[in-house]
């Protein structure tokens, strides 16, 4: 069954580094999506991503980050100076379309920044 | 979108049927109602959606009543792998992107 893949699954970076981290969706997927989940609390949405640019973003996502799909397979999820309560689980997930389509998410990345 | 009220947390027996409630009584006529699990710190798992009919798959059955403004998850038979936290999503029609809000979800633990 296909699955959505992440890399790598734990991270630690120091504070101020920039950080990728790497998803591959599911290949029939058109629309792709980043959540995070700081430990103890639920899961947020970051950003949405369809035909090349963002669809929607939040108000997490803001200039630090940024998103790619630099060939036809990776999705990637860039923090560009990272901070302390960046520490988080990051999730990949993507769907073949909108409302009636499910998203499947990865096993996601554990970012520790110290 | 509209919101979701959930219960924190239910106790199950092991092969016992699990119901779950949700009410998202401000759902629009576009949105779907969708369910997911986490298991521990792992990547939410989609379980089943549903529009206005009733549905059914290998994991669950979602119950949704005529007025759409509650639901119920049907686990037939829990499991201990069945422990999890459960989230119900109402989730936003066409051309909004197709964001997934997540609430605090309930809390399912069953129990031998």
């Amino acid at each position: 069954e296909p699955e959505v893949t992440q890399t790598p699954s734990h991270q630690v970076t120091q504070m101020g580094q920039e950080v990728i981290l790497r998803c591959v969706p599911i290949s029939n997927h058109l629309y792709f999506y980043w959540y995070r989940q700081i430990l103890g609390q639920k899961v947020e949405f970051l950003v949405s991503f369809y035909n090349n640019e963002i669809s929607e973003k939040s108000e997490i996502f803001d200039d630090q980050f940024s998103v790619e799909r630099p060939d036809g397979s990776n999705f990637t999820l860039k923090i560009r100076s990272t901070k302390l309560e960046d520490s988080a689980m990051y999730f990949c997930a993507s769907s073949e379309g909108l409302a009636e389509y499910e998203q499947y998410f990865g096993p996601g990345t554990r970012l520790t920044v110290t | 979108d509209a919101k979701t009220t959930q219960p924190t947390s239910m106790d199950c027996a092991e092969g016992r049927a699990a119901n779950l409630p949700c009410n998202h009584s401000t759902i629009s006529g576009n949105e779907y109602v969708y369910w997911y699990r986490q298991i521990h710190s792992q990547g939410p798992q989609y379980i089943i959606h549903g529009l206005k009919n009733n549905e059914t798959n290998e994991m669950a059955s979602l119950i949704i009543t005529e007025d759409r403004k509650s639901s119920t998850l049907i686990l037939p038979h829990a499991t201990l792998r069945d422990t999890a936290v459960y989230y119900c999503i109402v989730r936003v029609g066409y051309n909004q992107g197709g964001k997934l809000i997540f609430g605090q979800g309930t809390e399912l633990s069953v129990k031998p």
